[in-house]
Parts: structure tokens; sequence; C-alpha cells
């Protein structure tokens, strides 16, 4: 159990519908990432977090938004879905809680996201 | 750009076999190098840490060659298990930011 849990598991959502993802973490870790992998692409950074109400972007925000009101959470926003935002969804957490790169993350168990 | 490169495979062996993966780099700034596994429709799971030494856990070897910016993962005496597909992850170099991942290599062991 890496101590990052995300809700929901699995979710089918019309286009132009807002929709959140949550990720949880256990360990009051500062760094949290939030990624998407998709076929022929990989793991890609969307945004990620240093700390409460800090956070920075990634290589394809565009189209989403991020808060973290608490170190525990770190919520991942789709203001308006489309259909190119269909993904599978995974939040990260440092293994170690230092601020650096050098880290290797832990991962959630991923949202498979459908956006019709 | 193609920060981190790996051969998509698949890479078919019996069981027993030894395989090699390999990958490279393009940032020459990059400090840490990680290996993860993952399994179909599940999460990466961090398989090993990279040193420069070269460094081994069971089965695995990982080995890091700086001056060619390549990092390499053997695995001798394949299990079914090991069925996976093997990511490649280097970090930015950057303070704060996140790693950067390979696109994977998919193993298949058969018996």
């Amino acid at each position: 159990d890496a101590g990052i849990t995300q809700s929901p598991r699995h979710k089918v959502t019309e286009t132009g519908t807002p929709v959140t993802l949550r990720c949880h973490q256990t360990e009051n870790h500062r760094y949290m990432y939030w990624y998407r992998q998709d076929p022929g692409h990989g793991l890609r950074l969307i945004h990620y977090s240093y700390g409460v109400k800090d956070t920075d972007k990634g290589e394809v925000s565009d189209g989403y938004s991020v808060s973290r009101s608490k170190t525990e959470d770190f919520l991942l926003t789709l203001e308006s879905a489309t259909s190119s935002q269909t993904s599978v969804y995974f939040c990260a957490r440092n293994r170690v809680d230092i601020g650096n790169g050098n880290q290797p993350q832990h991962f959630g168990d991923g949202t498979r996201l459908s956006i019709l | 750009r193609k920060e981190v490169e790996q051969d998509p495979g698949p890479f078919n062996v019996p069981e027993g076999a030894t395989v090699a993966f390999n990958c490279t780099y393009s940032n020459s700034a990059s400090q840490s190098f990680f290996w993860y596994r993952q399994d179909c429709r599940k999460e990466p799971k961090l398989l090993m840490s990279v040193y420069s030494s070269g460094n081994e856990d069971g089965r695995f070897t990982a080995q890091l060659n700086r001056a060619s910016q390549y990092i390499s993962l053997l695995i001798r005496d394949s299990k079914l298990s090991d069925s996976a597909t093997y990511l490649c992850v280097v970090n930015t170099g950057q303070a704060g930011t996140a790693l950067i991942f390979g696109k994977g290599t998919t193993l298949s062991v058969s018996s």
C-alpha cells in the first residue's frame, strides 16, 4: 500500500461537463503529482504541488486545473471536459518527503476517465 | 522531443531466459534514474533505482552509462510473473519538477 488513493476509479461523462478527480495521501508529503497516460505517449505530467496552495504546471496542463487546500488532498479538475481528455489519470507522491526531483514516486491506482 | 527512449518491444522470451532492455536519455544534467514495472491496467511500481556503479536486486541488474547516456536492465532466469511493461524513468535535473517516463518496453515470458 503506497498510502495514496484516488477517486473515483472509473468515470464516464459527457463533453462539456466539469470533472474533478481526487487524490488522497496518508503520508503528509509535500510533493504530489497528477499524470495522464495514453497509448503511444507514456506518462505525462499535468500539474504538481509542493505544498498547500503551492502548485505548478507540467507538460500537458492546458484544460486542467488543480487545488491543494490540505496536505493530504490534491484535486484535479477538468473545467469543461473534452474527448481528448479521455485517459487514465495517475496521482503520485514522492517516496520520501524530500523536495527535489531525485526521488522515485509512489502511484495511486489510477482513474479511468472516458469522455463521450 | 524524445527525452527518454525505449524499444517498445514486445520481447517474447521463454521461462529461464535472460533478457536485457536499454534506454537512452537526452538530458545530460539528469541525476536520478529508475526502472518501474507496470502490469496491464495497473499503476507503475518502482522496480529499482539505478546507481552510477550499477546495482543488483535478486535477478535484476541495472547499469548506468553517463557518458553514453543510457541505462540498462538485465533480467536473469525470467519468470512468468516478470511479464509486464518496464518503464525507464529519468529526473529532469531541475529541482521541484517531476520525473520523465519512457513509453515502456513490453516483456512477455512464456512457459
